[in-house]
C-alpha cells in the first residue's frame, strides 16, 4: 500500500531557530515528491517539487532533500519566522497509472517569538 | 485574482440537509480535483475530472456525494442527507498537465459544519 509518513507530528520552536521535518514514503514507482505549506484555514501551497534525480532543492529559507534509495525526504527551514507557523505536508506521486497523489498527515509547526 | 476560488467559504447545515459547493479552477487548467480534509490530517482524495469527464472516484465518495463539471470549467460537489461525519474542509485543486510534473493549485476550501 502506498503510504507517506511524516515526523514529527508537531513541533514548537523559537523564532530564528532552524528545524527539519521528515517524510518517509513507500510509494512506488516513484515519480515526484512535493512539500506543501498549509496555513490554518487555507489551501496548501507548493514549496518545492523533487524528482528521482534531484537530491536537494531550495526555495528561499526552505531546503528540501531527497534520498530515493531510502525513500526519505526532509524539509529544512532556516532562521524561522513567525509566519512559518503552519502545517507542512509531504505529497508523493507515482509514475504512470493513477494521477492521484498520496498525502502525508503533515507536521504542525509553531514558531514562538 | 486568477487562482482557484471556492464558494461558499463556510457552510453550517443541519443533519439531513443537502449542501452544494462550487469550485472555479484556474481558467486554462483541464484537471480539477476534490479533496476532504479533517483536522490534523492531510487531504484525502475524493474525485477528479479531466475536462468534463470524471475519471476517478475514491471509495470515500459514498452514494450521498456527487460531483459534476458540466462544461469542463467550474465544478460542483453536492452532499445529500448530510451527516455529522461529513464535517470537514472540502478542498478543490486544479492542474495543467505539463510533462507529468504538473502542480495542483489549491483553493481556500469550504469549511462544512453539520450540526
Amino acid at each position: 500500500k502506498n503510504q507517506v509518513e511524516q515526523s514529527p507530528q508537531s513541533l514548537i520552536i523559537l523564532e530564528g531557530k532552524n528545524c527539519t521535518l521528515q517524510c518517509n514514503y513507500t510509494v512506488s514507482p516513484f515519480s515526484n515528491l512535493r512539500w506543501y505549506k498549509q496555513d490554518t484555514g487555507r489551501g496548501p501551497v507548493s514549496l518545492t517539487i523533487m524528482t528521482f534525480s534531484e537530491n536537494t532543492k531550495s526555495n528561499g529559507r526552505y531546503t528540501a532533500t531527497l534520498d530515493a534509495d531510502t525513500k526519505q525526504s526532509s524539509l529544512h527551514i532556516t532562521a524561522s519566522q513567525l509566519s512559518d507557523s503552519a502545517s507542512y505536508i509531504c505529497v508523493v506521486r507515482i509514475e504512470g497509472g493513477s494521477y492521484i497523489p498520496t498525502f502525508g498527515r503533515g507536521t504542525s509547526l509553531i514558531v514562538h517569538p | 485574482d486568477t487562482g482557484v476560488s471556492q464558494n461558499p467559504r463556510h457552510k453550517i447545515t443541519k443533519r439531513g440537509q443537502n449542501v452544494t459547493f462550487r469550485c472555479d479552477p484556474i481558467s486554462e487548467h483541464n484537471r480539477l480535483y476534490w479533496y476532504r480534509q479533517t483536522l490534523g490530517q492531510g487531504p484525502e482524495f475524493l474525485t477528479y475530472f479531466q475536462n468534463e469527464a470524471q475519471l476517478e472516484k475514491s471509495r470515500l465518495l459514498s452514494d450521498r456525494f456527487s460531483a459534476e463539471r458540466p462544461k469542463g470549467s467550474f465544478s460542483t460537489l453536492e452532499i445529500q442527507r448530510t451527516e455529522q461525519g461529513d464535517s470537514a474542509m472540502y478542498l478543490c485543486a486544479s492542474s495543467l498537465l505539463a510533462g507529468g510534473l504538473y502542480e495542483q493549485y489549491f483553493g481556500p476550501g469550504t469549511r462544512l459544519t453539520v450540526t
